[in-house]
């Protein structure tokens, strides 16, 4: 069974510094893996994803994340943090051979201090 | 382009009372599923479906059904809602196959008291 786990629940950082949230996955096949950004009371907006091509993947706002199989991470990165990124972040897989499944991690929360 | 519709938005029902949410998607998606959001537990799957007239159990079926009689729309009822059913729920859609992006609607705020 695939499953999905962001290590911190909530992450602090100041504006103008870097961000990283972490998640790891576990699959039994190559997985599709998504990352996306939920704003307070707002719906699911996607950052980006992998789907078995170029490792690091680039998505809006300036976040990329590096899809690493020996480590079997997925880790959202920012090089410098906005007021705006302050939001709940979703590390996700998808079980495409299983209808096509979301499975999403417990969610991170991103506060940015200025 | 309209992509997923949700309705209703907001609900406050009280316990025992029935009601059935519509998920609307006008891309043509094979599949389509429902989730509901809890404080720090993510999105988890309720049901899902790989087509019309097909339906699956996810995560956390108990107290739901649904139903797909046409392949736009894919309904999530409560028989008998209960105050733990109080969550945001959120449909989603996406083509058969991997490699596809998914579409969420904006979700309906659901409240049983």
């Amino acid at each position: 069974a695939q499953s999905v786990t962001q290590l911190d629940s909530h992450v602090s950082v100041s504006e103008g510094t870097p961000v990283l949230l972490r998640c790891n996955y576990s699959s039994s096949y190559s997985p599709s893996l998504f990352w996306y950004v939920q704003h307070p009371n707002k719906g699911l907006q996607l950052l980006l994803k992998y789907t078995s091509a170029a490792t690091l993947v680039k998505g809006i706002n300036g976040f990329e994340a590096e899809f690493k199989k020996s480590e079997t991470s997925f880790h959202l990165t920012k090089p410098s943090a906005h007021m705006s990124d302050a939001a709940e972040y979703f590390c996700v897989v998808s079980q495409y051979n299983q209808g096509g499944k979301l499975i999403f991690g417990q969610g991170t929360e991103l506060s940015v201090k200025p | 382009n309209a992509g997923v519709t949700q309705t209703p938005k907001f609900r406050v029902l009280k316990t025992g009372q029935s009601m059935t949410l519509l998920c609307a998607q006008d891309m043509n998606h094979e599949y389509m599923y429902w989730y509901r959001q809890d404080p720090g537990m993510g999105l988890r799957l309720i049901h899902y479906s790989v087509g019309e007239g097909t339906t699956a159990k996810g995560e956390v079926p108990d107290g739901y059904n649904v139903s797909r009689l046409k392949k736009q729309n894919f309904l999530l009822g409560l028989e008998s809602a209960a105050p733990s059913q109080t969550s945001v729920y959120f449909c989603a859609s996406t083509h058969s196959g991997a490699n596809y992006g998914y579409t969420f609607g904006s979700g309906t705020r659901l409240t049983v008291v």
